[in-house]
């Protein structure tokens, strides 16, 4: 059983920039893919990109290219998520979620989510 | 990116009847489509796979069908858990996710 347990709350500036991570244990972090889902206050989900953590190999959905880096430390197995140049449309809960393999598929685990909330 | 569709946006259910959801994808996505429970407050809870398999630890009273663009979860007999926002996905191409689903208390 995979667990993900993600970094704490956030209130970022808009134009600032964000971090969140999210680290695994309970599985074979080299054996997922991870990715980054967001949820705006009463919307529905929203995939933001993966990376492969033994690849270091990152793709990110067209919404976010230019503004999203994620990155993943395999010796900690720490899957870490930044978005640039915050504005107020991107309050949302930000959730990491995990599936095997490399090529796309269902996300076996959830992170508990980050609450990141853009304002001035 | 592959467009994902649910209807209806909300249904209302007694407990103990039958609720019937439905899924449309804007192309073939074969059988590669999960379902996902997302109670108030929690993240999402993966249900079925590959569109009728169920995940570990779900009750049977969850099942799902269909494939290629057509697909439907069916909850049996609602209990008062079950009450919740259902999200359906794709991953036949990188993942796109419907705009869900509530399931409430009629």
């Amino acid at each position: 059983q995979v667990q993900l347990v993600q970094s704490g709350a956030e209130v970022k500036k808009p134009g600032s920039s964000v971090k969140v991570s999210c680290k695994a244990s309970g599985g074979t972090f080299n054996s997922y893919s991870v990715s980054w889902v967001r949820q705006a206050p009463g919307q529905g989900l929203e995939w933001m990109g993966r990376i492969i953590p033994v690849l270091g190999a990152a793709y990110y959905a067209q919404n976010f290219q230019g503004r999203v880096t994620i990155t993943a430390d395999k010796f900690t197995s720490t899957a870490y998520m930044e978005l640039r140049s915050l504005r107020s449309e991107d309050t949302a809960v930000y959730y990491c979620a995990i599936w095997a393999g490399y090529s796309s598929s269902r996300f076996d685990y959830w992170g508990q989510g980050t609450l990141v909330t853009v304002s001035s | 990116e592959i467009v994902m569709t649910q209807s209806p946006a909300t249904v209302s259910v007694s407990p103990g009847e039958r609720a019937t959801l439905s899924c449309r994808a804007s192309q073939s996505v074969s059988s590669k489509l999960a379902w996902y429970q997302q109670r108030p407050g929690q993240a999402p809870r993966l249900l079925l796979y590959g569109a009728s398999t169920r995940a570990t630890g779900i009750p049977a009273r969850f099942s799902g069908s269909g494939s290629g663009t057509e697909f439907t979860l069916t909850i049996s007999s609602l209990q008062s858990e079950d009450f919740a926002v259902y999200y359906c996905q794709q991953y036949n191409n990188w993942p796109t996710f419907g705009q869900g689903t509530k399931v409430q208390i009629k």
